[in-house]
């Protein structure tokens, strides 16, 4: 089955410094790639997400990129501010109703 | 659109007694819908895929007769973790695909607590 592993574990930035987060899946079956962000006690919120079709997507900030050959996606958020403070998870799936594989999660810390 | 509830958002239940989670898609029909636990400072694990209409699609490791679902219609699917344990005490989470069968949203979460 496809494996995600997800790095680093923990990321202290200073506020207005970028962050990047780093993923790499197993199975080049999988096509849709999502980004959610955990707040403590609260559901994953989707803050972006990338299909295999595609080599990088921006939203504002926020930006993801693909390396299908290479089997591993980025999440770049730039201008950081104490409110992305959170746990941040990407995912891999196969799309077409399959289940998401999740990455064991980035704790990232803006620091004001 | 493409809300997922659940009830309840937290239960404390005693050890040897059953709980049942609801897992509600209330603007979209979901005919798959994926449940998922998570204990602190880890990620999503998921248990089980809920199918309407069929037996439910269980990981590796998890309990089938522990950890009981039942995908009822098109919009409810319920966990009920039985003969509950304190290791049983985690977040359990749902979630339901979009109509485009890529995205997931996901419940709120249940937070359950064995004493």
């Amino acid at each position: 089955g496809e494996n995600v592993e997800q790095h680093p574990s923990t990321l202290s930035v200073q506020e207005g410094d970028s962050a990047v987060i780093k993923c790499t899946y197993s199975d080049s079956a999988s096509n849709y790639f999502p980004w959610y962000k955990q707040e403590l006690g609260k559901r994953p919120q989707l803050i972006i997400d990338i299909r295999s079709n595609v080599g990088e997507k921006k939203d504002q900030r926020i930006a993801v990129t693909l390396n299908k050959t290479a089997k591993h996606f980025s999440l770049h958020i730039t201008e950081t501010q104490p409110e992305d403070s959170a746990v941040y998870f990407c995912a891999a799936s196969m799309g077409n109703f399959n289940k998401f594989y999740f990455g064991s999660g980035t704790k990232l810390n803006v620091k004001p | 659109g493409a809300v997922v509830s659940q009830h309840p958002s937290w239960v404390i239940c005693k050890s040897g007694t059953s709980v049942k989670i609801e897992c509600r898609s209330l603007d979209f029909q979901a005919t798959t819908m994926f449940w998922y636990r998570q204990f602190p400072k880890q990620s999503l694990m998921l248990m089980a895929t809920s199918n309407e209409g069929s037996k439910a699609t269980y990981e590796q490791g998890v309990e089938k007769d522990k950890f009981l679902i039942n995908h009822a219609s098109l919009t409810l699917s319920t966990l009920t973790v039985t003969s509950a344990h304190p290791e049983d005490s985690s977040f359990y989470i749902c979630s339901a695909p979009g109509t485009s069968g890529s995205e997931q949203y996901f419940g709120p979460g249940t937070r359950l607590t064995v004493t």
